[in-house]
């Protein structure tokens, strides 16, 4: 069964300092692959999706980056944080083909920059 | 108008009741549709997929209406377990042309408090 693993659960970071949020998935190949952010009290937004290596579509404007350097990696990264950039952040994966399967997320991780 | 709209509640109803919430999109093409579960502070979980003919899960129905464009999502003989922040999730297609399916685009949720 596929499994997929997020970490770390819980951050807290300083303003400017740099982020790097690791996700990944087993038991499935070549997975549509996302990062969301929940900032409290709101709804789930698309940051990056991936639909394979190397391949990165980024939805919103922001100072986030994210990489996909292996086929079930997907990585958030910042060079220097923001107050806004505390919230939920989640990554989840969909299978391959694109017809609207559904996500399954992973159990997120709960970050706060102070 | 917004791509996909939820009455954000709060629902609260006693346990035993029947509660139905639904969820509008807007747009005609999206072919693709599920209710998720999200719980205090975890990460949403899918409940059921939403089908042209409507399907039932135990105590859970879900129905959709092409025709005004929303699904929804019947709970029956509520539990207090059942309490917890219900999304509606749609596909929304990429515009003609593009190379992609489009992205599944959540709504904010509605929220649900079953009480003793």
């Amino acid at each position: 069964s596929q499994t997929i693993h997020q970490w770390p659960a819980t951050l807290v970071q300083p303003v400017g300092s740099p982020l790097s949020l690791e996700c990944t998935v087993e038991g499935t190949s070549n997975p549509n692959l996302y990062w969301y952010r929940q900032a409290a009290g709101r709804g789930l937004q698309l940051l990056f999706y991936s639909v394979g290596i190397g391949q990165i579509s980024s939805e919103v404007p922001q100072n986030l980056s994210a990489s996909r350097p292996q086929d079930r990696q997907f990585i958030l990264s910042s060079k220097k944080l923001l107050l806004s950039d505390s919230g939920f952040y989640l990554c989840a994966w969909s299978e391959w083909g694109g017809r609207g399967t559904p996500l399954h997320f992973g159990n997120g991780t709960r970050l706060t920059v102070t | 108008r917004k791509e996909v709209e939820q009455d954000p509640g709060p629902f609260n109803v006693p346990e035993g009741a029947t509660v139905a919430f639904n969820c509008t999109y807007s747009n005609s093409a999206s072919q693709s549709f599920f209710w998720y579960r999200q719980d205090c502070r975890k990460e949403p979980k899918l409940l059921m997929s939403v089908y042209s003919s409507g399907n039932e899960d135990g105590r859970f129905t879900a129905q959709l209406n092409r025709a005004s464009q929303y699904i929804s999502l019947l709970i029956r003989d509520s539990k207090l377990s059942d309490s917890a922040t219900y999304l509606c999730v749609v596909n929304i297609p990429k515009p003609a042309g593009g190379t992609s399916y489009g992205k599944l685009t959540f709504g904010q949720g509605t929220i649900l408090t079953v009480h003793p």
